[in-house]
């Protein structure tokens, strides 16, 4: 099974902040890699497909890097409403697999 | 506007069964693969088990698999997962999700809480 790793698992930063996580795979899944945020108490929201592709709907502030096994999720100017957990997560395989998250937190 | 909704969630002893539902509208449901993801409380998106658009082929997490079976019926736009043996470390939220072309899941329901517990 592939496996997915992310860092850092937490931090804290402020509103206009550039913010970036990264996310690791166990072996290389090309560009099968998506991201999603959840805050607490709901669903998770698909803000990046195949790795750096911007869902519809989603601020551009976000975007997404990468390919192979290292991959990027940045928030160019992080606002109130993106205090969240990001998770993500690979495709690659018939079973897909989440890293473990990565908890924004206000500074 | 697409829309999922879980249903069938509760607290059940361990070893015990369960069915969840998921009930799909606004999009053509026979067309699109889905999946079941799973939180434990605290925890982070747990993969579960995902059909294909046609019920054809299914796979599922190690850690259900033999317990858990997904399956779907299109005539009603509803999607299923049977819980059987259940265990404590099954207590979560179960969400359904939609698969994308781009195998990514795009749409989610807001999940529905299963405690397992004596």
């Amino acid at each position: 099974d592939i496996q997915m790793t992310q860092s850092p698992s937490s931090l804290a930063a402020s509103v206009g902040d550039r913010v970036t996580i990264t996310c690791r795979a166990s072996q290389s899944i090309s560009n099968n890699l998506n991201w999603y945020q959840q805050k607490p108490g709901k669903a998770p929201k698909l803000l990046i497909y195949a790795a750096s592709n911007l869902q519809s709907g989603v601020p551009s502030r976000f975007s997404g890097s990468g390919s192979g096994t290292d991959f990027t999720l940045t928030i160019s100017s992080l606002q109130p409403e993106d205090f969240a957990t990001y998770y993500c997560q690979q495709s690659y395989g018939t079973l897909f697999t989440f890293g473990p998250g990565t908890k924004v937190d206000i500074k | 506007q697409v829309q999922l909704v879980e249903s069938g969630g509760g607290v059940v002893q361990p070893g015990r069964s369960l069915r969840l539902s998921c009930a799909a509208s606004g999009f053509t449901f026979s067309g699109y693969g889905m999946h079941w993801v799973r939180q434990a409380p605290g925890k982070g998106l747990d993969w579960v088990a995902v059909i294909w658009y046609d019920g054809s082929k299914k796979f599922y997490a190690d850690s259900v698999k033999g317990r858990f079976t997904i399956s779907r019926d299109n005539s009603k736009n509803t999607l299923y997962l049977e819980m059987n043996s259940l265990r404590a470390e099954d207590t979560a939220v179960y969400f359904c999700a939609r698969l994308t072309s781009e195998k990514s899941l795009d749409y989610w329901g807001q999940g529905t809480l299963v405690t397992v517990s004596s």
